[in-house]
């Protein structure tokens, strides 16, 4: 059984540009959530999305945005790239209203 | 504002001893807690949890406690394993409507040594 992939595992971009990075939950999940984890630091929440919209967001500004498709798999757009923007990506996807949070490997993203 | 709080960014324990992790929040409105152990290149994964409305919660050498009262939770690991090693982090989630986010501390990195 497949738990949750993350694509790309690693990334480079450059100041200014754009990246999405992408995450097909666990067989069975329906909901999913994107985390920031910058170097010492525990995951930040940024957004919550079940049913195709976002639910809940963190404190994370507009250059971060998302999609979850019909088949509950997901996308991470982050635009005007910063280079506090470097972190590990992680995804996350549970059943709705489960604590039973599955994390992917995560995007290591670097910006230069 | 950070509300979930790890003070002990690292921590070294022989193998066979006890391993305690410690965890404050400050967040009244946090209704579940879990723990996640995190490996280099991999990500976080599910150790055990415990609910606002219990105090402990045991699996195999696993223990969590919670004191509500002090806005503390502990993880006890015994005995501790060489392959334990690992970066720990205590989370807390408070309901929102139906979403629950997960809010993270900054993580404690435990080595158990031989």
């Amino acid at each position: 059984d497949a738990g949750v992939t993350q694509s790309p595992t690693h990334l480079i971009k450059t100041r200014g540009q754009q990246v999405t990075l992408r995450c097909s939950p666990k067989s069975g999940h329906d909901t999913v959530s994107w985390y920031q984890q910058a170097l010492g630091q525990g995951p930040q929440f940024i957004f919550q999305y079940y049913e195709e919209e976002e639910r809940q967001r963190g404190n994370f500004p507009d250059r971060f945005s998302g999609h979850q498709f019909p088949n509950y798999s997901s996308e991470l757009n982050v635009n005007a790239l910063l280079l506090g923007d470097s972190a590990l990506y992680l995804c996350a996807s549970s059943r709705v209203s489960n604590y039973g949070y599955t994390f992917g490997s995560g995007t290591r993203l670097t910006v230069v | 504002d950070q509300q979930v709080k790890q003070n002990s960014p690292s921590l070294s324990v022989q193998e066979g001893r006890i391993s305690i992790l410690n965890c404050d929040y400050t967040n009244s409105m946090f209704d579940y807690f879990l723990w996640y152990k995190k490996y280099p290149a991999e990500g976080p994964t599910f150790l055990i949890s415990i609910s606002s409305i219990k105090d402990k919660n045991e699996d195999g050498r696993f223990t969590v406690f919670l004191n509500k009262s002090a806005k503390h939770l502990s993880l006890h690991i015994v005995p501790s394993q060489p392959g334990d090693s690992a970066v720990y982090f205590c989370a807390a989630i408070a309901l929102s409507g139906t979403a629950s986010k997960l809010t993270f501390g900054t993580g404690t990195r435990l080595q158990v040594t031989l």
